[in-house]
């Protein structure tokens, strides 16, 4: 069945090191790639999303990169920063439907 | 928080009771989506819903029912609940139309079978 990959299942970092999570995805139909940051307690919060017709979107800190054709896509967070400390989930959406992967955490050493 | 809320928030039921998840949304979503999530899991979907009285079946659905009888809630039933089923439940949302829509999750849902 569909279903999506995501390594590493935990990251430690130096704070202002940068930070790097892959997934990968199976089924080909899927156009739309979320990224949900998850606090401990809390709600998945929508961080940043790309869309098939994209191969890079960045938003200040934190960027995305896809590419369709090895069915990767890849969140990086740059300068690192003791509150980006959380579990992250990507995510692979074909038509209103989501797989996610299984998360990572990150911690970021102080 | 995109509107959505969950109740109750906190539940503990004793195996084989049934157990009732009420999902609220104040916006008129069109889809509506139940999740769990388990340690090394991620979240994984149950069912979901894409109108009123159509809903379809996730990836993990077996001992699951669920009911939209209106726009706004979407229930999630165990219909005899087991340990198995201890878990964080979410419920979420799809806003947008067409290829531009995203997911936003309620605020979760502990419940434990004792």
């Amino acid at each position: 069945g569909e279903n999506v990959e995501q390594h590493p299942s935990t990251l430690s970092v130096q704070e202002g090191d940068s930070a790097v999570i892959k997934c990968t995805y199976s089924d080909s139909a899927s156009n739309y790639f979320p990224w949900y940051k998850q606090e401990l307690g809390k709600r998945p919060q929508l961080i940043i999303d790309i869309r098939s017709n994209v191969g890079e979107k960045k938003d200040q800190r934190i960027a995305v990169t896809l590419n369709k054709t090895a069915k990767h896509f890849s969140l990086h967070i740059t300068e690192t920063q003791p509150e980006d400390s959380a579990v992250y989930f990507c995510a692979a959406s074909g038509t209103y439907k989501y797989i996610f992967g299984t998360g990572t955490r990150l911690k970021v050493l102080a | 928080d995109a509107g959505i809320t969950q109740s109750p928030r906190h539940k503990v039921t004793e195996t084989g009771t049934p157990v009732t998840l009420r999902c609220h949304q104040t916006e008129n979503h069109r889809y509506m989506y139940w999740y769990r999530q388990d340690p090394g899991h991620g979240l994984r979907l149950i069912h979901y819903s894409y109108g009123v009285k159509d809903t379809d079946k996730g990836e993990v659905s077996d001992g699951y029912s669920v009911s939209r009888s209106k726009t706004e809630d979407f229930l999630l039933t165990l219909e005899s609940a087991t340990s198995s089923q201890t878990s964080v439940y979410f419920c979420a949302i799809s806003v947008g139309l067409g290829q531009d829509y995203e997911q936003y999750f309620g605020p979760g849902t502990r419940l434990t079978v004792t």
